[in-house]
């Protein structure tokens, strides 16, 4: 079983402040990772995510993350934050040995960015 | 990126009445849809799993008579919910997968918010 805890519900910051999104998760097999945000009434949009390879990935609007193993976290961080990346941001987590590809996902985290 | 359409996008209903959601795959062929339920401020729970041509298959605590999945197509999978009650009241949300594996991206819709009277 998985279970993804991210450390932060609200996350408030000034508009070209960095920000960090904490995530850690627990699984006792290999897990491909995600984060995905989502606007008010919409559905989930990719971020961006880790298969293999390089632990830095970089997403789509800016954002990237960095897939730490023995921390078994993958923390997700912007440079320079803008009003519009006000929104809810989840991480996720999917078991690599398998062919469900059900994911489990962390409460989220509100990202408010103040002008 | 691929295009998940999910139909109605709200709806209203007494209880006791039964709702269909549609989620489709506008652009690609779907083996695999999930269906979630996601309570305000909350995450999104997985309901069940459902691939094309067979029963789907759901996770636990989830009642199969109550949500009835059926993926009749590799661009269409519906949940019925029924004798719909008031606490079934949540914003359902689909999602589409390329393939069966893990590592395949899922594509996921925009949400249906069911509210029960």
């Amino acid at each position: 079983a998985q279970s993804v805890t991210q450390l932060d519900s609200q996350v408030p910051v000034f508009e070209e402040a960095p920000v960090e999104l904490r995530c850690n998760y627990s699984s006792s097999v290999s897990v491909y990772l995600f984060w995905y945000v989502q606007y008010p009434n919409q559905g989930l949009q990719l971020l961006l995510k880790y298969l293999s390879g390089s632990t830095l990935v970089k997403g789509i609007n800016g954002f990237e993350a960095e897939f730490n193993k023995s921390q078994t976290s993958f923390h997700l961080r912007k440079p320079s934050v803008h009003i519009s990346d006000t929104a809810e941001y989840f991480c996720a987590v999917r078991p690599r040995d398998t062919n469900a590809g059900k994911s489990t996902f962390g409460d989220g985290t509100t990202l408010t960015v103040k002008p | 990126g691929a295009v998940v359409s999910q139909h109605p996008s709200w709806v209203i209903c007494k209880s006791g009445t039964s709702v269909k959601i549609e989620c489709r795959s506008l652009d690609f062929q779907a083996t695999t849809m999930f269906w979630y339920r996601q309570f305000p401020k909350q995450s999104l729970m997985l309901m069940a799993t459902s691939n094309e041509g067979s029963k789907a298959t759901y996770e636990q605590g989830v009642e199969k008579d109550k949500f009835l999945i059926n993926h009749a197509s590799l661009t269409l999978s519906t949940l019925t919910v029924t004798s719909a009650h008031p606490e079934d009241s949540s914003f359902y949300i689909c999602s589409a997968s390329l393939g069966q594996a893990s590592y395949n991206e899922q594509f996921f819709g925009p949400g249906t918010r069911l509210t029960v009277l």
